[in-house]
């Protein structure tokens, strides 16, 4: 069983649609993440939920809009798409909101934006 | 907010020791992990330390100074498979902040 799973994989689209990313864990952590990572590799957090509660919205344009119906799942929508939306997607889950046990990440969903 | 900074590339030798450092900068420190990403790969967690000192786990060792805002990453008897980027993250709550991510290259 996939601890941190997210679909799809690959997500290939053209400016201006809207798309939206899945993830789910089956770990039973309290709290998840989004985290993009571009073309440089810098992995950076974009929202973390706890609880199905947002707590942390690091300055993403409105056109993502993270949603949770409970706290095992953590979807990731994005309107209006733009080029420079183009990286790899992360979700990842933790048992306690500092982590101490670590974070586990899903295997990421690659989004070009054409 | 934490400012995490580390090497951008290394190499070193297959067999050899490699210590990969990293410093931090942050308020509200509540440990500093290192992540293990090989290419086209989710990040895999290596390591946490949130007190001072060494922590060894096989052929993987980290070590943290607090005082010093400072850790590393000791890599030892080094394989090929262990070419990969190596990042730093500093743990506040509800986030780990990482640094750019250390690319190690292990040379025949």
């Amino acid at each position: 069983d996939t601890a941190v799973s997210q679909t799809p994989k690959y997500l290939v689209t053209q400016m201006g649609n809207d798309k939206s990313i899945k993830c789910e864990q089956n770990l039973g952590h309290d709290t998840m993440y989004w985290y993009k990572q571009d073309s440089k590799k810098f992995l950076k957090i974009m929202f973390s939920y706890n609880n199905k509660e947002l707590i942390i919205n690091e300055t993403v344009p409105n056109r993502f809009s993270p949603k949770s119906p409970d706290k095992a799942h953590l979807n990731l929508h994005i309107n209006s798409l733009e080029l420079g939306d183009s990286a790899v997607y992360f979700c990842a889950s933790s048992q306690a909101p500092r982590g101490s046990d670590g974070y586990t990440f899903g295997s990421g969903t690659r989004l070009t934006v054409v | 907010g934490q400012n995490i900074d580390q090497p951008t590339e290394m190499t070193a030798t297959e067999g050899a020791i490699v210590q990969i450092n990293c410093t931090y900068q942050t308020s509200g420190f509540n440990g500093l992990f290192w992540y293990q990403q090989h290419a086209g790969e989710a990040p895999t967690f290596l390591s946490y330390n949130v007190l001072d000192g060494l922590e060894e786990k096989g052929r993987f060792s980290s070590f943290l100074s607090r005082s010093k805002g400072y850790s590393y990453l000791l890599l030892k008897e080094l394989q090929m498979k262990d070419s990969a980027s190596y990042l730093c993250g500093g743990a506040g709550s509800y986030q780990l902040t990482f640094g750019k991510g250390t690319k190690l290259s292990v040379i025949p």
